[in-house]
């Protein structure tokens, strides 16, 4: 089945230790997002690739990166993790902007 | 500012009730609405759109610009029903989706 992976679903670091979470699929979709939840509170958009087309929200911490070397993968890089990273990692995708959003499972992210 | 509100947090229900899940959004264009589910131990997923105007699984929202609502409605609510909610608009200029805190339904048996 054509779908969103998102590994590993759980991922403990340590605070200031960079930590890569990743993203594919096989929807051969155009557009990938990464968006941060944490307890409680909307999923939150972090930022987004068209293509290769990078979009960052104004409020995404410089702290939080990304990178999408194919259309398949797409990984979350956080530089200097505080405790206040903590959080639930979504990647979602869509075939074109404003589409319907294909979500992955997440990664739940732990920060000691 | 764009914002969408979804004032209840947990709303329980006796199967075979009716259903209502709040949505109250702020948006200065024309928004397009969307509602999403999260059952347990499963991705979110789409559950339906207001463009479509479907109903998906016993499931009708109806916009209604007035009041700025896009309230989730099921006549006979089902166990099956339990999950988590969110309600979602989709920015125009942006293309950028904004997610409400989300529902929790429980149904009981």
């Amino acid at each position: 089945d054509a779908m969103v992976i998102q590994n590993p679903r759980y991922q403990v670091t340590q605070f200031g230790k960079p930590v890569t979470l990743s993203c594919s699929q096989t929807l051969n979709h155009n557009v990938m997002y990464w968006y941060q939840q944490k307890s409680s509170q909307a999923p939150k958009l972090l930022f987004h690739y068209y293509d290769k087309d990078f979009n960052n929200e104004a409020d995404t911490p410089d702290n939080f990166q990304s990178r999408r070397p194919n259309t398949s993968f797409c990984f979350l890089d956080i530089r200097s993790p505080g405790l206040g990273d903590a959080a639930m990692y979504l990647c979602a995708t869509s075939k074109r902007t404003g589409g319907t959003q294909y979500f992955g499972p997440g990664t739940r992210l732990l920060v000691l | 500012a764009q914002r969408v509100t979804q004032p209840e947090k947990l709303l329980s229900v006796f199967k075979g009730a009716p259903v209502e899940l709040k949505c109250n959004y702020s948006y200065s264009g024309s928004p397009e609405l969307f509602w999403y589910v999260q059952y347990s131990r499963q991705r979110l997923q789409l559950l339906l759109r207001h463009i479509s105007r479907e109903s998906i699984k016993g499931f009708t929202a109806d916009l209604n610009k007035g009041e700025t609502s896009f309230h989730l409605k099921k006549p006979f609510a089902q166990e099956e029903d339990s999950a988590m909610y969110y309600c979602a608009l989709l920015s125009s200029g942006t293309y950028k989706y904004i997610f409400g805190t989300g529902t929790r339904l429980k149904v009981l048996a």
